[in-house]
């Protein structure tokens, strides 16, 4: 079974505070994804890496970076959250480039206060 | 930009009751993907369609690729507890991938 796991269920941070999401999976998918889900707007892409070390922007990149170093890992940064960051962060993977199906992790309900 | 519209926003079944929900775009798709949400969870795939009038089922759910190219419906026959969650609506293509805003099931006391 493809895994993906993520850091945390939940978070609670400050306002202005530097932020990091990490997500893991362990099939050896070439994609991953990071989404927000707020009720009533579905799920919105963040960013996305079909490959280490690169990266492309989702449709909502502002205040977000990314880092993908390895492979298994993406990890989501905001640089200084903001309390309109609060909102659930779901991880995905998938096979390689045009694949349709993703995996998704648990998420993050993160909150910044 | 392209856009899914999702129908409804929630429902309330009773157990056993059938269940229909649907998909519209703004511009024509080569693929639809139904995912759903168990309350918790991240989304899991249950269907995907790739060609215009294609008709899938995957157990008691059906899903159907609209002539058009423009719509998508998931059904589901007799109703049970663990339908209770969030169905999305997803165009995925390999530049793109958008989100339906989602339909949240619940069963009714």
């Amino acid at each position: 079974d493809v895994k993906v796991t993520q850091s945390s269920r939940y978070l609670v941070k400050r306002t202005g505070e530097k932020v990091f999401l990490e997500c893991v999976q362990d099939m050896d998918h070439e994609n991953m994804f990071w989404y927000r889900q707020d009720p009533g707007l579905g799920l919105r892409l963040i960013y996305f890496s079909y490959d280490v070390k690169m990266k492309e922007k989702g449709d909502i990149p502002e205040g977000y970076s990314v880092s993908r170093e390895k492979k298994e890992r993406f990890s989501l940064i905001l640089e200084s959250a903001s309390t309109n960051q609060t909102s659930m962060y779901l991880c995905a993977s998938s096979l390689a480039r045009g694949a349709y199906e993703q995996y998704f992790g648990p998420g993050t309900r993160l909150t910044v206060t | 930009g392209q856009q899914l519209n999702q129908s409804p926003q929630s429902m309330f079944i009773q157990e056993g009751e059938d269940v229909s929900m649907n998909c519209t775009s703004s511009s024509i798709f080569n693929t639809w993907l139904w995912y759903k949400q168990d309350p918790g969870e991240g989304p899991v795939l249950l269907i995907a369609l790739y060609k215009a009038g294609e008709l899938t089922s995957n157990g008691r759910l059906t899903a159907q690729f609209g002539i058009t190219r423009k719509d998508s419906f998931l059904n589901i026959s007799a109703s049970i507890p663990s339908d209770v969650g969030i169905y999305f609506c997803v165009y995925s293509s390999a530049s793109k991938i958008i989100f339906g805003s989602g339909t949240r099931l619940s069963i009714r006391p």
